[in-house]
């Protein structure tokens, strides 16, 4: 298995409390994604890096922000959590070339209350 | 706007059916497809990458087939097992107008399939 963990596994939260999610590599791959999976929508792509301090939006970033300060390390923060935002949320990395899958982590189940 | 489908959403089969799982997509300008597999409560697992120039790919008892023309990839279990019962997920990684597509992945919503002794 890829060495990615991602923290908390599992958090219970209410509603307007800041939260941040944590997803850690082992490998050195270049490129780091966060995705979000919910019934009848299937994975969705929030934000990803690809690089040190390089990140940009993707389809659903709204309420979402991130940082990578390390290569190691790529940061999800909902700044004022909403129960919209109650979902399984899975990190994944990349080398980023055309023959290269991702390798997802074990993702955090979040509720928000 | 890009999207993905997978049908059937939900399929049981005996152990030892040979069975096919459709993806389509709405735009040939890919990179590369993607089949992942699920377990319940668990990341996702990599099953097979189809490049944009292949047409098909073989693992095991899985083979991914990629027609670029029309927007469709099957993937194909043959001899399937009780081991097989999990979600699999078709991914589209889209190039974009600047050539720069920076791994990203557009997902299906999956196919839950169950192999019953």
């Amino acid at each position: 298995d890829a060495g990615i963990t991602q923290s908390p596994r599992h958090k219970v939260t209410e509603t307007g409390t800041p939260v941040t999610l944590r997803c850690h590599q082992t490998e050195n791959h270049r490129y780091m994604y966060w995705y979000r999976q919910d019934p009848g929508h299937g994975l969705r792509l929030i934000h990803y890096s690809y690089g040190v301090k390089d990140t940009d939006k993707g389809e659903v970033s709204d309420g979402y922000s991130v940082s990578r300060s390390k290569t190691e390390d790529f940061l999800l923060t909902l700044e004022s959590a909403t129960s919209s935002q109650t979902s399984v949320y899975f990190c994944a990395i990349s080398r980023g070339l055309l023959t290269d899958t991702q390798y997802f982590g074990p993702g955090t189940r979040l509720t928000v209350l | 706007k890009q999207e993905v489908t997978q049908i059937p959403a939900a399929l049981s089969v005996p152990e030892g059916e040979n069975l096919v799982l459709n993806c389509s997509f709405t735009d040939s300008a890919i990179y590369n497809l993607q089949w992942f597999r699920q377990d319940p409560g668990k990341g996702l697992t990599s099953l097979l990458l189809i490049q944009s120039s292949q047409r098909e790919q073989t693992s095991g008892r899985l083979n991914a087939s990629l027609d670029k023309s029309s927007g469709r990839s099957t993937l194909y279990i043959a001899a399937s097992q009780p081991g097989d019962s999990a979600t699999y997920l078709c991914a589209v990684g889209f190039s974009n107008a600047g050539g720069t597509s920076y791994g990203k992945l557009t997902f299906g919503q999956g196919t839950i399939l169950t192999v019953h002794p």
